[in-house]
């Protein structure tokens, strides 16, 4: 089965700073890859998806991620944080030929100040 | 669009008892999905329905069951709580299944479960 790597569980960084939020995922087949967030008290939005194609995927909300094979990391990056921005951050991995059921990283909690 | 509904939202259960969940998709999705979110563990797959049969299945035990109605709602029951079991459950539509073709899953708030 397809597991995930978030490789920081809290990530603290100050209001219009860049961000990078790491995933690595354990497959050497083609999977599909996805950010999620989950602001407090609610489900899960999806932030953006890696399904084929260009390798740079834009999203909501000004995050980016790049998907990169042969390291098999999918990063989430945004060039200038909000206080908004404030939630948990979870890196997902499908794979096509197992039902397509997401295995969730534990999640990143990013903690935008002042 | 009225997004994913789940009831309750809270509740409060003793060790033994049993617990029935439910999951109102967004309206024309036929895939229901089931998650378990807990602060140790993350989130868990537990099960996913589509047109009113379990298409796929996480690894929990027979305790935890569910199923699909034909308006496409689901419930998910889990008997014999166990303090194990207390947790922030997830349910997630999608059009046509988890990560599919359109990649994307519709999470509903929650319903999160405390066992005594």
């Amino acid at each position: 089965a397809q597991s995930v790597t978030q490789l920081d569980s809290q990530v603290p960084v100050f209001e219009e700073a860049p961000v990078e939020l790491r995933c690595n995922y354990s497959s050497s087949v083609s999977v599909y890859l996805f950010w999620y967030v989950q602001y407090p008290n609610q489900g899960l939005q999806l932030l953006l998806k890696y399904l084929s194609g260009s390798t740079l995927v834009k999203g909501i909300n000004g995050f980016e991620a790049e998907f990169n094979k042969s390291q098999t990391s999918f990063h989430l990056r945004k060039p200038s944080v909000h206080i908004s921005d404030t939630a948990e951050y979870f890196c997902a991995v499908s794979d096509p030929g197992s039902g397509y059921a997401l295995n969730f990283g534990k999640g990143t909690s990013l903690l935008v100040t002042p | 669009k009225a997004g994913v509904t789940q009831t309750p939202r809270y509740l409060i259960k003793t060790r033994g008892q049993q617990v029935t969940l439910s999951c109102s998709p967004i309206s024309g999705h036929r895939s229901v999905s089931w998650y378990q979110q807990t602060p140790g563990q993350g989130l868990q797959f537990l099960f996913e329905y589509f047109s009113e049969t379990q298409r796929n299945k996480g690894n929990f035990p027979g305790r935890f069951s569910g199923r699909q109605f034909s308006n496409s709602r689901s419930e998910m029951n889990v008997s014999t709580l166990e303090l194990g079991d207390s947790a922030l459950y997830l349910c997630a539509s999608s059009f046509s299944g988890a990560g599919g073709p359109t990649g994307e899953l519709f999470f509903g708030e929650g319903s999160r479960l405390t066992v005594l």
